[in-house]
């Protein structure tokens, strides 16, 4: 069974700080990892994608991939009231020619002014 | 970049009818194409995968006689909920594979459709 774990929140985070995601997974076979921001009622959009271990940085967001622990992480710094929402974690398993995305149920996330 | 155009974006039907979803690639040839499905407050489910030309691929659990997938074309893939009931009542969203160069690696999605059985 693959598996994503998030939790679910809501975490709340006041306005300018860093926001902290975690995800874990449960597959060591996985290649791919997204971080997917999602509004209620909206498709997922992507913030970002990691593959290798380490960080990645796009602009206010960093992505963090540990193999070894199977752990991925985002963080989000000088936070914006426009930050508050879901924000969903997937992991790609490619191979036998179905490879699509596995979701963790998201953390909630709220910025307060 | 890659877009998807997914209609309807919202559907109410009665309890025992049909409902078609369509999602098209519009600028990219979508040869493999995921539909998930997304219950309130929960995280989205992978149901099918589509490959152009050939049978979808049902995630364990997900009735294939019930949820119809057809990837006739490149371009457009089609989900129809047959005999729908209120528990299908869901955020139903379409994603195509695209490659590295859309700049989404890998993965554009649909606006989603939500479908509403009453």
């Amino acid at each position: 069974q693959k598996e994503v774990e998030q939790n679910s929140g809501p975490l709340s985070v006041p306005e300018g700080a860093i926001a902290s995601l975690n995800c874990t997974y449960s597959d060591r076979g996985s290649q791919s990892f997204f971080w997917y921001r999602q509004y209620s009622g909206k498709s997922p959009e992507l913030i970002m994608f990691i593959y290798s271990n380490g960080d990645k940085e796009d602009g206010r967001f960093t992505a963090q991939l540990n193999k070894a622990s199977q752990y991925v992480s985002l963080l989000i710094r000088d936070s914006q009231p426009s930050d508050s929402a879901t924000y969903l974690c997937a992991v790609n398993h490619p191979g036998g020619g179905a490879d699509g995305l596995t979701f963790g149920k998201g953390t909630h996330l709220i910025i307060q002014p | 970049g890659a877009v998807v155009s997914q209609h309807p974006s919202r559907v109410i039907c009665k309890s025992g009818t049909s409902v078609k979803i369509e999602c098209r690639s519009l600028d990219f040839q979508a040869t493999t194409m995921f539909w998930y499905r997304q219950f309130p407050k929960q995280s989205l489910m992978l149901m099918a995968t589509s490959n152009e030309g050939s049978k979808a691929t049902y995630e364990q659990g997900v009735e294939k006689d019930k949820f119809l997938i057809n990837h006739a074309s490149l371009t457009l893939s089609t989900l129809t909920v047959t005999s729908a009931h209120p528990e299908d009542s869901s955020f139903y969203i379409c994603s195509a594979r695209t490659g590295r160069l859309s700049g989404s690696d890998g993965y554009t999605f649909g606006s989603g459709t939500r479908l509403t059985v009453v």
